[in-house]
């Protein structure tokens, strides 16, 4: 049973780019949430996906938009990439209150 | 205010002692409540959950909630080096967890 899955690992945009980040939730969960995790901090909620549609967001802008397929998975867009938005990008993917963690994505904008 | 406040350490214990890890939370209507480990470049990883107030055990690890006071505590018991890490307190409100912003965990051989 494979766990929750990120793509890419490792990222390195240029300010003012776009991003596309990955994720295929576990099996059976039909969940995923949208966490940014700056140096130091803990994650910070974006947005959370139920049967494809934004369940709910937190409090960050326009630029950070997102989508869920069919079979759960799920994509973080990202626009117009800021320095700060350097961060460790992370997908986890829940049934009920159980959440798990993928490895995450580390973005960095340069 | 921020929902979840932790003490950044790092908490420094020796190997074989007892780490005390503390979380206090401002929602009072709080029910669910999560550690989670965290080692450096890697995710967070789900130790324990806790619901009701009192303790709960589970192998070396116990967690402790007093809602009354809003506090949620990790004790890890017989430390080992392994367990150095920052450790993560989240609350789960509305659909989503609100985290700490961790606590760091040195335990010295």
């Amino acid at each position: 049973d494979a766990g929750v899955t990120q793509s890419p690992t490792h990222l390195i945009k240029t300010r003012g780019q776009q991003v596309t980040l990955r994720c295929s939730p576990k099996s059976g969960h039909d969940t995923v949430s949208w966490y940014q995790q700056a140096l130091g901090q803990g994650p910070q909620f974006i947005f959370q996906y139920y049967e494809e549609e934004e369940r709910q967001r937190g409090n960050f802008p326009d630029r950070f938009s997102g989508h869920q397929f069919p079979n759960y998975s799920s994509e973080l867009n990202v626009n117009a990439l800021l320095l700060g938005d350097s961060a460790l990008y992370l997908c986890a993917s829940s049934f009920r209150e159980r959440a798990f963690f993928g490895q995450g994505t580390r973005l960095t904008v340069v | 205010q921020k929902e979840v406040e932790q003490n950044s350490g790092p908490l420094s214990v020796p190997e074989g002692a007892i780490a005390s890890l503390n979380c206090t939370y401002s929602d009072r209507g709080s029910q669910s409540f999560f550690w989670y480990r965290q080692y450096s470049g890697k995710s967070p990883e789900l130790i324990m959950f806790i619901y009701s107030n009192g303790d709960k055990e589970d192998g070396r690890f116990t967690a402790q909630l007093n809602k009354a006071s809003q506090y949620v505590s990790l004790l890890i018991r017989d430390s080992q080096p392994s367990d150095s890490a920052t450790y993560l307190c989240a609350v789960y409100n509305f659909n989503k967890f609100y985290f700490g912003s961790g606590t760091k965990l040195n335990v010295k051989p």
